[in-house]
């Protein structure tokens, strides 16, 4: 168990829905990762939040957007949502200062399975 | 930009046999190294890290590293393997600046034979 918790574990909704998942970080980290993982891109980088600060973007798309909330929770919004936007959401988390080498030691939640329809 | 390259998607081994997986980066500078390990439904598991230092790295579940400039290569090794060693195995590689982002290779697929 990495101490990172992500809700819900499987999701099905339909095309042109908006779907959130949630992202609880390990005690004490206070930068929070998403990323994506599919069969024809692979893991990808997504987005990464440092204490409620937005500080990289990588992979993504307009109708996606995150937030960190002051209790350092996080949170991926998927809207208009495609089929090809089927995919494992993989949240992680890090303690030390951006840029800082623990920063990218990184432990990944169970991730979400979202499945559209 | 930084990548990274598993040219093994898929390995087949022996219970107790040795396992090496290999890994190949890009970068310019010294990056900071990374195996991970997906089993089936699961999140990914750090094995080990290489930060600096000792170019040979020891991890969980009896997996090491070495980290080898001269061949850009970070591969992941095993003296024996179990058949619950069975899964998936990412290499990443993390460069300097503010974003600390992982860019990981596609993986290489285990199978262990009893």
């Amino acid at each position: 168990d990495s101490g990172v918790t992500q809700t819900p574990k499987h999701l099905i909704t339909a095309t042109g829905q908006r779907v959130t998942l949630r992202c609880s970080p390990r005690s004490g980290d206070l930068s929070v990762y998403w990323y994506q993982q599919s069969l024809d891109q692979g893991l990808q980088f997504l987005i990464q939040y440092y204490n409620g600060e937005e500080r990289a973007k990588g992979n993504i798309l307009e109708r996606f957007s995150a937030q960190q909330f002051p209790d350092l929770h996080s949170e991926l919004n998927l809207s208009s949502l495609e089929l090809g936007d089927s995919a494992l959401y993989f949240c992680a988390s890090s303690g030390g200062t951006p840029g800082g080498p623990s920063t990218y030691e990184q432990y990944f939640g169970p991730g979400t399975r979202l499945t559209v329809t | 930009a930084q990548s990274v390259t598993q040219p093994d998607i898929h390995i087949t081994v022996s219970e107790g046999a040795s396992l090496e997986l290999r890994c190949n980066y890009s970068y310019g500078a010294t990056p900071y190294l990374f195996w991970y390990v997906q089993s089936p439904g699961q999140g990914l598991q750090l094995l080990l890290k290489y930060f600096s230092g000792d170019t040979l790295v020891q991890g969980i579940k009896g997996f090491e590293a070495e980290f080898k400039r001269s061949q850009s290569s970070f591969n992941l090794r095993k003296p024996s393997v179990h058949w619950s060693d069975a899964a998936e195995y990412f290499c990443a590689v993390g460069a300097g600046g503010t974003a600390s982002k992982l860019t990981f290779g596609t993986g290489t697929r285990l199978q262990v034979t009893l």
